[in-house]
């Protein structure tokens, strides 16, 4: 069965801080992994990740994907209060044209003042 | 350029009655993807629709079914409902041969 694991499930830091969340996968017919923003209801696009190794990067937010261990992970240095949501990690795969996506259960990062 | 549209944004629905969920893709895109969300869970997936037919489905009752129609909006209809059917709905657009969906803000529906 397929499946997408985070962890950790919650994490509460102070501005400032620097944190990691993980990603570990197992599907068959592996596409893509992309990470998506969940504040109040819309998820909201955050990276596309596909080939091993390459660090994508958005102002303080980071990513990059392992295939041949299968996980990812999402880095926001110098977190700020507006950081505070639920990221949500999702695996795209399929056969021929387009795809679905399986998510993990998703890390509530609470960024306290 | 609009986003991802659905309506209504709240619903509540009695056992055993049948509720529809409309979606407006964001503009360009060709296919949409529905997605249920219970709280505390990721989404998961409950079919796609490209072309007006429905191309891959997940893990869900055929009381669960939807439409294309021919501007690319979509529809969900779910029948005979159950409490835990009390969820969000996610709608997602996006390209059939693209990469990433985008999503729209989601539809409450609760069951009572």
């Amino acid at each position: 069965e397929d499946k997408v694991v985070q962890s950790p499930l919650s994490l509460v830091v102070h501005e400032g801080d620097t944190v990691t969340l993980n990603c570990s996968y197992e599907v068959t017919n592996f596409r893509s992994l992309l990470w998506y923003k969940q504040e109040k209801k819309a998820p909201t696009f955050l990276f596309m990740l596909t080939s091993s190794g390459i660090e994508k990067k958005s102002g303080r937010l980071s990513s990059i994907l392992d295939k041949k261990e299968l996980f990812s992970i999402l880095n926001i240095t110098a977190t700020q209060t507006g950081d505070s949501a639920v990221y949500l990690c999702a695996v795209a795969y399929s056969g021929a044209g387009s795809y679905q996506l399986t998510f993990g259960k998703g890390t509530k990062l609470s960024v306290i003042p | 350029d609009a986003g991802v549209t659905q309506s209504p944004t709240h619903l509540i629905k009695t056992r055993g009655q049948q509720v529809t969920l409309r979606c407006s893709p964001k503009s360009g895109h060709d296919t949409v993807s529905w997605y249920q969300q219970a709280l505390g869970q990721g989404p998961q997936f409950i079919f796609q629709y490209y072309e007006e037919e429905e191309r891959q489905r997940g893990n869900f009752p055929d009381r669960f079914s939807g439409h294309q129609f021919p501007n690319y909006s979509s529809e969900l209809n779910v029948n005979a409902l159950l409490l835990g059917d009390s969820a969000l709905y996610l709608c997602a657009s996006s390209l059939y041969w693209g990469n990433e969906q985008y999503f729209g803000p989601g539809t409450r529906l609760t069951v009572t």
